[in-house]
């Protein structure tokens, strides 16, 4: 049963350090997606890669936050330095650009930033 | 911008009734998917449907595309407290393989 996979599931850390969240998408998939869901926002696309190319990063913070692929099996989101307002459930998800644009998403990354 | 709209934000209702919730947005998409979302975990695609006037039947839940492929309805009949979950409604660029998605509807089924 193919999945993406997300570590840690719970980070809490303090204001200033450095959060790296990683992703492993489901093998074959060609795009990897980064969201970041709050309640009063909902789901908001952060990053877009498809062949480990970054294709859209309009949604993010350029300042603090970067989205990578090093390899076609892991995507990281790191946040550097955190802060209170980059508290929220960070989901990875990928899909197969060829045949549509179904996502499959992964459990998510609950980070809290005291 | 796309954006989709969706309606309500939130629903509780007693088992055995009858809901719709709604999906609205002045573009065009490509395809419109519904996932349901359960508390600490991420969401899961219940429905894609592509072609305008669509209708999609998955058990109790019915989906519809609208014929200009700008708006989308999850209807469920007889909901039962296994429904509880959050509702998404995402419409796809298959160019891009972007989805936009809307807020969100709370659902809340009580026995």
């Amino acid at each position: 049963d193919a999945r993406v996979t997300q570590t840690p599931r719970h980070k809490v850390t303090e204001m200033g350090q450095e959060v790296t969240m990683r992703c492993q998408p489901i093998l074959g998939h060609n795009t990897v997606f980064w969201y970041r869901q709050t309640m009063m926002q909902g789901l908001e696309l952060l990053a877009y890669f498809r062949n480990r190319a970054p294709l859209d990063d309009s949604g993010m913070p350029k300042d603090r936050f970067s989205a990578e692929m090093p390899d076609a099996t892991l995507a990281t989101l790191k946040i550097q330095p955190s802060e209170p307002r980059d508290s929220a459930v960070y989901f990875c998800a990928s899909g197969f650009s060829g045949i549509g644009d179904t996502q499959y998403f992964g459990p998510g990354t609950r980070l809290t930033v005291l | 911008t796309q954006l989709l709209e969706q309606s309500p934000q939130f629903l509780s209702i007693q088992e055995g009734e009858n809901l719709t919730v709604y999906c609205n947005s002045s573009s065009v998409f490509s395809s419109l998917q519904w996932y349901r979302q359960e508390p600490g975990e991420g969401p899961v695609l219940l429905v894609t449907v592509v072609t305008g006037g669509e209708v999609k039947k998955l058990k109790r839940l019915t989906f519809q595309f609208g014929d200009a492929r700008k708006d989308s309805s999850l209807h469920i009949t007889a909901a039962q407290p296994g429904d509880t979950g959050l509702y998404l409604c995402a419409g796809g660029n298959l160019n891009t393989g972007k989805l936009i998605f809307g807020q969100g509807t709370t659902l809340q089924v009580k026995p």
